[in-house]
């Protein structure tokens, strides 16, 4: 089975703050996504990678950077967390660039910031 | 740009009845169209996808959808619902990248 992890499923932090929130899935799958859900508004893409050190805006990336340094790693970095910045953090990945094939999710990350 | 519509914010039904949960996509391509679910504290998970072929499509749990293209709708049924499929359901359309776009989700209360 597919299997994508997130490092923590509730976070906290202060406005300000560094963040990082990191997602590894264990398939080889070479696409992987970052979206941040909200009541109402669905999953948003704030970025995704498909390759190594490859990385393109989603919807909604002012805010946000990521890095992809291993095929398997792929982090969502808010350098100066704000409040409205709390929010659902899920991460997904994909075998290949194909439309129709499926993304893999994670459990997610419950970040708040106060 | 391709985008996806759930009219129905929140949904009410009885265990054993009959559940449709409705989606209409704008793309002007023929779309790739899924229907996800998510349990509460879950990630999300792929319960059924059409790309191309019978209109009708068969998924995990008991879950059906049909494919119209003249509506531009891809509506999600289930002849006999448990109280288990109480859940957020979202429908999203994928295009000729490697990007989906999700309507805003429908949620699903199940009543003993």
């Amino acid at each position: 089975d597919v299997k994508v992890t997130q490092s923590s499923r509730y976070l906290v932090k202060r406005t300000g703050e560094k963040v990082f929130l990191e997602c590894v899935q264990d398939m080889d799958h070479e696409n992987m996504f970052w979206y941040r859900q909200d009541p109402g508004l669905g999953l948003r893409l704030i970025y995704f990678s498909y390759d190594v050190k490859m990385k393109e805006k989603g919807d909604i990336p002012e805010g946000y950077s990521v890095s992809r340094e291993k095929k398997e790693r792929f982090s969502l970095i808010l350098e100066s967390a704000s409040t409205n910045q709390t929010s659902m953090y899920l991460c997904a990945s994909s075998p290949s660039q194909a439309p129709y094939n499926e993304q893999f999710f994670g459990p997610g990350t419950r970040l708040t910031v106060l | 740009a391709q985008s996806v519509t759930q009219p129905d914010i929140h949904i009410t039904v009885s265990e054993g009845a009959s559940l449709e949960l409705r989606c209409n996509y704008s793309y002007g391509a023929t779309p790739y169209l899924f229907w996800y679910v998510q349990s509460p504290g879950q990630g999300l998970q792929l319960l059924l996808k059409y790309f191309s072929g019978d209109t009708l499509v068969q998924g995990i749990k008991g879950f059906e959808a049909e494919f119209k293209r003249s509506q531009s709708s891809f509506n999600l049924r289930k002849p006999s619902v448990h109280w288990s499929d109480a859940a957020e359901y979202f429908c999203a359309v994928g295009s000729n990248d490697y990007k989906l776009s999700f309507g805003a989700g429908t949620t699903v209360t199940v009543r003993a």
